[in-house]
């Protein structure tokens, strides 16, 4: 059980274009999900909280216009990378809260903004 | 604000020895839990162990196991009869239960190799 997927798992797109990811909970219902970004043999940075029918909780410095989040159902929450640039390329994680008080994480989206 | 401090950048372990992780946290809150994820090469961040602060007894996951001494805020992971599966990146992290928004801390990795 507590299973989370993530799609795409890569995605290369061109600077100035949108890339949707989408974070899913298989087998659960999660009314909070946060989204994370992870540079290269780093931690985890948490950018925003997402909470099922409200607007999502950014992290300080996360730019609210770029990274916009949408959780529209308890299964379904996504993060949309608007307008990219080369900075943005990174790795990112969704996690979705569950029971047992615990986050569990799904596998990660590959971004690579040429 | 809570942090978490994982002193060991980098450590390695012969197949089949035993390694203890270490973890320290700061915190001012009484209730709150403590975890041990592991972030193989694959980049799946999996939850290694668990454990509530107001829990004495130590958390164990078959060769996972944790030494929580909550007066001095340490949390280390023992693996027990190291496997070459076990080489990733472990991540302590700390959550107090907040009603639904719990975020976590999590500290900056240690880097495991297990050498055959």
């Amino acid at each position: 059980g507590a299973v989370v997927s993530q799609h795409p798992s890569w995605v290369i797109c061109k600077s100035g274009t949108s890339v949707k990811i989408e974070c899913r909970s298989l087998d659960f219902q999660a009314t909070t999900m946060f989204w994370y970004r992870q540079f290269p043999k780093q931690s985890l940075m948490l950018m925003a909280t997402s909470n099922e029918g409200s607007k999502a909780t950014y992290e300080q410095g996360v730019e609210k216009d770029k990274f916009l989040i949408n959780h529209a159902s308890l299964t379904l929450s996504t993060l949309t990378v608007t307008s990219a640039h080369p900075e943005d390329s990174s790795f990112y994680i969704c996690s979705a809260w569950g029971m047992p008080d615990t986050q569990y994480f799904g596998p990660g989206t590959r971004l690579t903004v040429l | 604000a809570q942090t978490v401090t994982q002193s060991q950048p980098e450590m390695s372990v012969q197949e089949a020895e035993t390694v203890t992780l270490s973890c320290t946290y700061d915190t001012s809150e009484n209730n709150y839990y403590l975890f041990w994820y592991k972030q193989p090469p694959s980049r799946q961040m999996i939850l290694v162990i668990r454990q509530e602060a107001y829990k004495q007894q130590n958390a164990t996951e078959n060769r996972f196991s944790v030494n929580f001494q909550k007066a001095a805020k340490s949390f280390s992971l023992k693996i027990s009869d190291s496997q070459l599966g076990d080489t990733a990146m472990y991540f302590c992290a700390f959550m107090t239960p907040q009603g639904g928004s719990e975020k976590l801390v999590f500290g900056k990795g240690t880097k495991l190799t297990v050498n055959p």
